[in-house]
């Protein structure tokens, strides 16, 4: 299948700074990206959209100002947790497709701690 | 609205055949089935994909009724590696993933 990176795996960073996280499509052109958060022993939550050169899309109680989503070119889309908190603490996984009818891939997940 | 419904958890042996069984309610007529396999502090590795019938890869066998209300996926002859969370998520209109609780396989010697 298709590979989707992740960088960086894990961040621990203090209250109030802010964090970005790049996925990439290493062999692929990902026209839409999306990203996850997921609490322990939780199922994936979808946190928003990203369709390359577009504003991301989020979903319903996700906060665009905080949670920044910024998808360039078809290789790269980048999530910055801007003054995150203790309860930003989370695993953020992103996923990528090419088209609409595409199969999504998974990257490997950030482990994001906030103290 | 799309969703998916499929067992919490199941327990098997190694070298069993393990079947887990996703209801789709509401699947839409152009949508595929997909299931994931995450193991913990990972993101979802894609395991197969189909529309109807049985497709079958070198790890795993989906099995699709004709009314496409429910799939199977079938693991064969399972070791402890394959103890992990299996998860069949419905789709949105717009193409969106929606998972659901996922099924925790429990592999035992």
């Amino acid at each position: 299948g298709a590979v989707v990176s992740q960088h960086p795996s894990r961040v621990i960073c203090k209250s109030g700074t802010s964090v970005k996280i790049e996925c990439r499509s290493l062999d692929f052109q990902a026209t839409t990206m999306f990203w996850y958060r997921q609490f322990p022993k939780k199922s994936l939550m979808l946190m928003a959209t990203s369709n390359e050169g577009s504003k991301a899309t989020y979903e319903q109680g996700v906060e665009k100002d905080k949670f920044l989503i910024n998808h360039a070119s078809l290789t790269l889309s980048t999530l910055t947790v801007t003054s995150a908190h203790p309860e930003d603490s989370s695993f953020y996984i992103c996923s990528a497709r090419g088209d609409s009818k595409d199969t999504q891939y998974f990257g490997p997940g950030t482990r994001l701690t906030v103290l | 609205l799309a969703k998916t419904t499929q067992p919490i958890s199941m327990d098997s042996y190694e070298g069993q055949e393990v079947n887990i069984t996703c209801s789709h309610n509401n699947i839409a007529t152009n949508d595929y089935i997909t299931w994931y396999q995450q193991f913990p502090s990972q993101g979802p590795r894609f395991i197969i994909q189909g529309y109807k019938t049985k497709v079958t890869n070198e790890v795993a066998s989906l099995f699709i009724p004709a009314d496409r209300k429910s799939s199977t996926l079938s693991l064969p002859r399972v070791s402890l590696s394959d103890t992990a969370v299996y998860y069949c998520p419905s789709q949105s209109n717009t193409g969106k993933l929606i998972f659901g609780q996922g099924t925790t396989l429990q592999v035992k010697p």
